[in-house]
């Protein structure tokens, strides 16, 4: 499974959108692009993941750039309930196997 | 209840003592994995299970041990605990069909050994 990177932290006014960014330059052809968060002491929670194209579901927006070699999460308008660590993960189809490797994350402060 | 459960949620033992920890899930999920979370890191995966009777090494599996005799559980045991596995373990699980598919974590062990 590819590698990904991520800033350590960043901060986030509430309300404001929040985008959170990772590089995942050595992505093949046949891996996705998986959003994880884990908010404080609790198991990590799905977020959204992609293939290629952009998608967009009720938590988040991912955008994944042409060339497949990094992409963003956007939290349209983050809340203070979005104060979590985000982590990015490329992995194949899961029919194809596909354990998740978890880098360090991003933690995402979301101020008032 | 449908889900994914681990029990216990907190554990003390002592070094050198056998520890088993729990994990249970309602779905019929394929896959299983146990992670740990040391303070102020990100999860790293003990071992995974693609189905029962199928178990494979992560990246820290030293002194663990894991079977997956049925589909719904795996349990993990710590042979012989040592300090350095305080941690919290968190299990998860997906369903091995289809192109793509989340994990779902349970809630966590809290595992001190002193």
């Amino acid at each position: 499974d590819a590698k990904t990177t991520q800033p350590t932290s960043m901060d986030c006014a509430e309300g404001r959108a929040a985008n959170l960014p990772c590089n995942h330059s050595t992505i093949s052809g046949n891996e996705y692009v998986y959003w994880y968060r884990q908010i404080h002491s609790q198991g990590p929670q799905y977020i959204i993941h992609g293939l290629k194209n952009n998608e967009t579901n009720e938590m988040a927006s991912l955008i994944i750039t042409e060339d497949r070699k990094s992409s963003t999460l956007i939290l349209p308008h983050a809340t203070l309930r979005d104060t979590a660590v985000y982590y990015c993960i490329v992995r194949v189809a899961s029919n194809q196997g596909g354990k998740l490797i978890f880098g360090q994350g991003t933690e995402l402060s979301v101020k008032p | 209840d449908a889900g994914i459960t681990q029990s216990p949620r907190y554990k003390i033992t002592e070094t050198g003592r056998q520890v088993t920890l729990m994990c249970h899930q309602t779905w019929s999920h394929s896959y299983m994995f146990w992670y740990r979370q040391d303070l102020g890191h990100g999860l790293r995966l003990i071992y995974y299970s693609a189905a029962a009777d199928i178990t494979d090494k992560g990246e820290v599996s030293d002194g663990y041990v894991v079977s997956r005799s049925k589909t719904e559980n795996f349990p993990l045991t710590l042979e012989s605990a040592t300090r350095s596995q305080t941690s919290v373990y968190f299990c998860a699980s997906r369903p091995g069909q289809g192109a793509d598919s989340e994990a779902f974590f349970g809630q966590g062990t809290r595992l001190t050994v002193v």
